[in-house]
């Protein structure tokens, strides 16, 4: 069973540009989650869909977008990028939502110059 | 506050010897989960256990186990019979509060475990 995928791997981008990072979950989960993870301020959760729908979102602001597909895809949307979105972003399916596991990709590393 | 407390940034450990990394949490939710995630450089996350405020059991999954001491607000992993594979960042984890809502996963800063062998 294939894990969950995050393309593309490593990006660059340049301050003010916007980005869009791709999620595929585990086949059958519908639960779709974002974390952003900073040497400073180590994980910390942007948003969670589930159904198409987001059912919660972390302190971030507006440039921080997202959604969900039918076939439980999700994409993140950073717009306006600033030097501090530089970081690592997971994503983590579930099977439900609020499911006790939670499984992580190898994430996408975004540096903005 | 930090409602995740992981006080060993970094830990050296002999192989085969049992390892137990800290956590320590602060909630006022009656209801909330606990998690532990290994970290080894490739950057993926990996599930190792979870542990539910009203479980009356301390989690067990192979060599990993959770201390759960609730008046304490302690969750620790030990991990039995470590091994070099072992070797990784390791990320306690909370999530609060029950019903219809999502909410995300609290982390904290992470323990740094080396296993020598």
């Amino acid at each position: 069973k294939a894990g969950v995928t995050q393309t593309p791997r490593y990006l660059i981008k340049t301050r003010g540009q916007q980005v869009t990072l791709s999620c595929s979950p585990i086949s059958g989960h519908r639960s779709v989650s974002w974390y952003q993870q900073t040497p400073g301020q180590g994980l910390q959760f942007l948003f969670e869909y589930f159904s198409e729908t987001q059912r919660n979102k972390g302190n971030f602001p507006g440039r921080f977008s997202g959604r969900q597909f039918s076939n439980s895809r999700s994409e993140m949307n950073v717009s306006t990028l600033e030097l501090g979105d530089s970081a690592l972003y997971l994503c983590a399916s579930s099977l439900f939502l609020r499911d006790e596991k939670l499984f992580f990709g190898s994430g996408t590393q975004l540096s903005v110059l | 506050a930090q409602k995740i407390t992981q006080t060993q940034p970094g830990m050296f450990v002999q192989e085969k010897e049992a390892v137990t990394l800290d956590c320590t949490y602060d909630t006022s939710d009656p209801s909330y989960g606990l998690f532990w995630y290994k970290q080894p450089s490739s950057g993926e996350m990996i599930f190792l256990i979870y542990q539910g405020s009203y479980d009356q059991q301390n989690a067990t999954e192979g060599r990993y186990s959770l201390n759960f001491q609730k008046a304490r607000k302690s969750a620790n992993l030990v991990i039995s019979a470590s091994q070099l594979g072992d070797s990784a960042m390791y990320f306690c984890a909370m999530r609060e509060g029950r019903g219809g809502g999502a909410d995300g996963l609290t982390f904290g800063k992470g323990t740094h475990l080396i296993i020598q062998p």
